[in-house]
Parts: C-alpha cells; sequence; structure tokens
C-alpha cells in the first residue's frame, strides 16, 4: 500500500504570501500518477493539478505542481483569499489503486 | 455543462445496506470512469471504487466485501450499494468522474464531482 504524507498539518498565511505543500509517498509513484486538489469548507474537491505538474483546466498560474519519485510539492506563489482551504494531493497506481494524503489546511495567519 | 448529482437516504441504520445514485446531467456515460469517494465528517478523502460505463468495475479491497457498483446507461446513472453499515460508515458520499489518459506514462484524475450526499449510520 502507497501511504501519501503532508505537511505541514496546517500553514497560516496572509494574502499575498507564498505557500510550499508537500506530498511524500512511502514508495516512488509515476510523477503521471500524482494529482492534486482543493477543497474549500462545504464544497466537493476541485482538480488543481494532474500529472504532477498540469495545471487543470481553468486553474490560475499561481497554482503550480512539481515533484518525482517519493517527493512532490504544490506552489501557491501569492495567496489570493479564495485560496484559503485544504489541499489534498492523490495517487494512482498502488493498492489500492488510488489514495489520498491527509491534507494540508492553509489557513489566514 | 456537465453535473454530477446524488441521491439518496441521507439515514440508514446500522446493519442495513446504503444505496445512492449519481445522475449525469448534460454528458455522456460512455468513456470515463464513474466514480464513489467519501469523506467522514471532518476527516480526508477515502476512495471506495469506479465503474467503467461498460460495467467493468474497482474496488478499495478494504471495502470489496461490502461494495457493488452498477451502471444503467440509458438514464445516465451509476449506483453503489454498500452492505452492514456500521457507524464507520458514516460520512458525506461524492460521486465523480476519473478521466485516465497516457502521456509520457498514465494519468488518472477526478475532475467532476458532485456535491455530494451526507449519509448517517444510526438507529
Amino acid at each position: 500500500e502507497i501511504v501519501l504524507t503532508q505537511s505541514p498539518g496546517t500553514l497560516s498565511l496572509s494574502p499575498g504570501d507564498g505557500a510550499t505543500l508537500s506530498c511524500r509517498a512511502s514508495q516512488s509513484v509515476s510523477s503521471s500518477a500524482l494529482a492534486w486538489y482543493q477543497q474549500k469548507p462545504g464544497q466537493a474537491p476541485r482538480l488543481l493539478v494532474y500529472g504532477a505538474s498540469r495545471r487543470a483546466t481553468g486553474i490560475p498560474d499561481r497554482f503550480s505542481g512539481s515533484g518525482s519519485g517519493t517527493d512532490f510539492t504544490l506552489t501557491i506563489s501569492r495567496l489570493e483569499p479564495e485560496d484559503f482551504a485544504v489541499y489534498y494531493c492523490q495517487q494512482f497506481g498502488g493498492s489500492p489503486p488510488f489514495s489520498f494524503g491527509p491534507g494540508t489546511k492553509v489557513d489566514i495567519k | 455543462q456537465v453535473q454530477l448529482q446524488e441521491s439518496g437516504p441521507g439515514l440508514v441504520k446500522p446493519s442495513e445496506t446504503l444505496s445512492l445514485t449519481c445522475t449525469i446531467s448534460r454528458g455522456a456515460i460512455t468513456t470515463y470512469y464513474w466514480t464513489w469517494i467519501r469523506q467522514p465528517p471532518g476527516k480526508g478523502l477515502e476512495w471506495i471504487g469506479y465503474i467503467y460505463y461498460s460495467g467493468n468495475t474497482d474496488y478499495n479491497p478494504s471495502l470489496k466485501s461490502r461494495v457493488t457498483m452498477s451502471v444503467d446507461t440509458s438514464k445516465n446513472q451509476f449506483s453503489l450499494k454498500l452492505t452492514s453499515v456500521t457507524a464507520a460508515d458514516t460520512a458525506m458520499y461524492y460521486c465523480a468522474r476519473g478521466t485516465k489518459g497516457y502521456d509520457n506514462g498514465w494519468y488518472w484524475y477526478f475532475d467532476l464531482w458532485g456535491r455530494g450526499a451526507l449519509v448517517t449510520v444510526s438507529s
């Protein structure tokens, strides 16, 4: 089973700050198999990035993904008020075929 | 614009069967992997399984013995049944569209989600 760990658990930042979110896998994951989602309170998750670095349709370019192997990163270059949310990474290919990390909450400082 | 909508009872008694349906609006049921994902209150996301429009399925091994998914292409709907529920099955249940493709490696993501259906297991 591939276990995803996200850090930090909570990130307290101000609008305009940059944010760096980490996702670490317990074993190597294909870069193409790593995705990131954003979830706001009371809403379903929204796809941000897939294939580790490809932005989904309609996602602003302040969101970028990178990484390979066991270490992946989601970077938000300048936080907008609507970016304060919980972010999940997700992998494909292990057992179970899909798993999610526990999430990183980005809240307002 | 394609939309997904979950429907079903919001309260299920312990040991009974949870049944949910997802209706796909303004979109075709073909090509994609129709997926169920759940989220217990205040917790993270758990993949339950998917069904392809042809009827092929894959389930989370941790739930496989209790899960059945089905698809009705004539109604543009797919469904989830989870048997022998306990309080641990209390969660928001989301249906989602899974997209699979290949570009220097296989990728798979969930790019369209329903709003979710809260199911509480309680007597």
